[in-house]
């Protein structure tokens, strides 16, 4: 059974950093691209980052280009993104999400239960 | 980017009635690589449909997907009282994936 877990959010102020991780099991990590989708209180969802499988591809939204970073570790099954210099908007929850279709990016077929992200002084 | 906007954005139905959502995009939407999430207070999105038209695993023929290009539909035939949630539309045909900003379906 696939399951995602995110951990790593947190109450920070405006222009701190914060860490995520999303620690994966029940399907070949390295084989899939994986993703993180925010949603702000009571608003829809925003695709943030991708990474592919191996790493070497990441794609990010234009809202968070050059303060965010998204990386894996494949010997660990785990997913992060590096979050720097937050902002008042990047407040929300923040969902890992697995590509369905293994080597190619899609739809998303399996989701955490998200982290809570709070930027405020 | 490609924008998506559903509606209406809350529908308000009784058990047994049918619901018709809406997404319609900016431009098309290649290969009807749209996909549809259902999402309850409290919960992450849960996958139901695929390539516009495509059950996910363990989703109520129920829920059915239709459409292409630019006009998607989203159709419970029968509502469930688990069905009541918000559902949002997905295109991944065009980087960067975006949402629909989503349709309340609530208890009339």
């Amino acid at each position: 059974e696939v399951h995602l877990l995110e951990s790593g959010g947190g109450l920070v102020q405006p222009g701190g950093t914060l860490r995520l991780s999303c620690a994966a099991s029940g399907f070949t990590f390295s084989g899939y691209t994986m993703s993180w989708v925010r949603q702000a209180p009571g608003k829809g969802l925003e695709w943030v980052s991708s990474s592919s499988g191996s790493g070497v591809v990441t794609h990010y939204a234009d809202s968070v280009k050059g303060r965010f970073t998204i990386s894996r570790d494949n010997s660990k099954d785990t997913l992060f993104l590096q979050m720097d210099n937050l902002r008042a908007e990047d407040m929300a929850i923040y969902y890992c999400a697995k590509e369905a279709i293994p080597f190619l990016e899609s739809y998303f077929d399996y989701w955490g239960q998200g982290t809570l992200v709070t930027v405020s002084s | 980017e490609i924008v998506l906007t559903q509606s209406p954005g809350t529908l308000s139905l009784s058990p047994g009635e049918r619901a018709t959502l809406s997404c319609r995009a900016s431009q098309s939407v290649s290969s009807s690589f749209l996909a549809w999430y259902q999402q309850k207070p409290g919960q992450a999105p849960r996958l139901l449909i695929y390539g516009a038209s495509n059950r996910a695993t363990a989703i109520p023929d129920r829920f059915s997907g239709s459409g292409s290009e630019t006009d998607f539909t989203l159709t419970i035939s029968r509502l469930e009282p688990e069905d009541f949630a918000l559902y949002f539309c997905q295109q991944y045909a065009t980087s960067p994936w975006t949402f629909g900003q989503g349709t309340k379906v609530e208890i009339k």
